[in-house]
């Protein structure tokens, strides 16, 4: 049973739209992130938090913004979405005190956007 | 120069042959390194991790880290189709004062055929 769970799962929406796409985790982990990721290309960062009220930008420059008010809660916002912006969007959490990294991320099943 | 590089693939081996997955990374600061499978229209999930030099084995799969030639491989034993997907290697290393930062492969393509 997953312990990060994004909504929705699939989305299609028209130009201009404001969304936000959902990601809660259940774990208590400090440390999520949201990646990028179209059909057989790799995973691109654009966003990531390591614990509340702090977030930063990813290596992939994206019109989004995310917000971490509280720990278990990481959305992703599109003000106004465009046809560039279809693609899957997965968010992933880890844990603090697991610095070097050992545990890896667990991911959640992902959110696939088609804008219209 | 991208920070972890796979062959694309695809890769198709028969069931219950060895499947060999590469990666190499630029990287002489990574830290620990991962491979994810990942099934058609799925997300990610950890399959294996290693971060000290030499072989790690857990059940069927293998992994082999060596530093000094930044290299990181995935060796799968009798093959199945269920292992048929895609893998993603991972590395972590430190990217800011405030932690780790994983980077990703593109993905190599397995096929195992019945």
């Amino acid at each position: 049973e997953a312990d990060i769970y994004q909504t929705p799962r699939y989305l299609v929406i028209g130009t201009g739209k404001k969304i936000t796409l959902e990601c809660s985790q259940t774990m208590g982990h400090d440390k999520m992130y949201w990646y990028q990721q179209d059909p057989g290309m790799e995973l691109h960062l654009i966003h990531y938090s390591y614990g509340v009220n702090s977030t930063e930008k990813g290596d992939l420059s994206s019109e989004s913004t995310v917000s971490r008010i509280r720990t278990e809660h990481f959305p992703l916002t599109l003000e106004s979405a465009r046809p560039s912006h279809t693609s899957q969007y997965l968010c992933a959490s880890s844990e603090s005190g697991r610095d070097r990294g050992l545990w890896g991320y667990t991911f959640g099943s992902g959110t696939r956007l088609t804008v219209v | 120069q991208k920070e972890v590089e796979q062959n694309s693939g695809p890769l198709s081996v028969p069931e219950g042959a060895i499947a060999s997955l590469n990666c190499t990374y630029s990287d002489r600061g990574s830290q620990s390194f991962f491979w994810y499978r990942q099934y058609s229209g799925k997300s990610p999930e950890l399959i294996m991790f290693i971060y000290s030099n030499g072989d790690k084995e857990d059940g069927r799969f293998t992994a082999q880290l060596n530093k000094a030639s930044q290299y990181v491989s995935l060796l799968i034993r009798d093959s199945q189709p269920s292992d048929s997907a895609t893998y993603l290697c991972a590395v972590n290393r430190q990217r800011t004062n405030t932690g780790n930062q994983f980077y990703f492969g593109t993905g190599t393509s397995l096929t195992v055929i019945p």
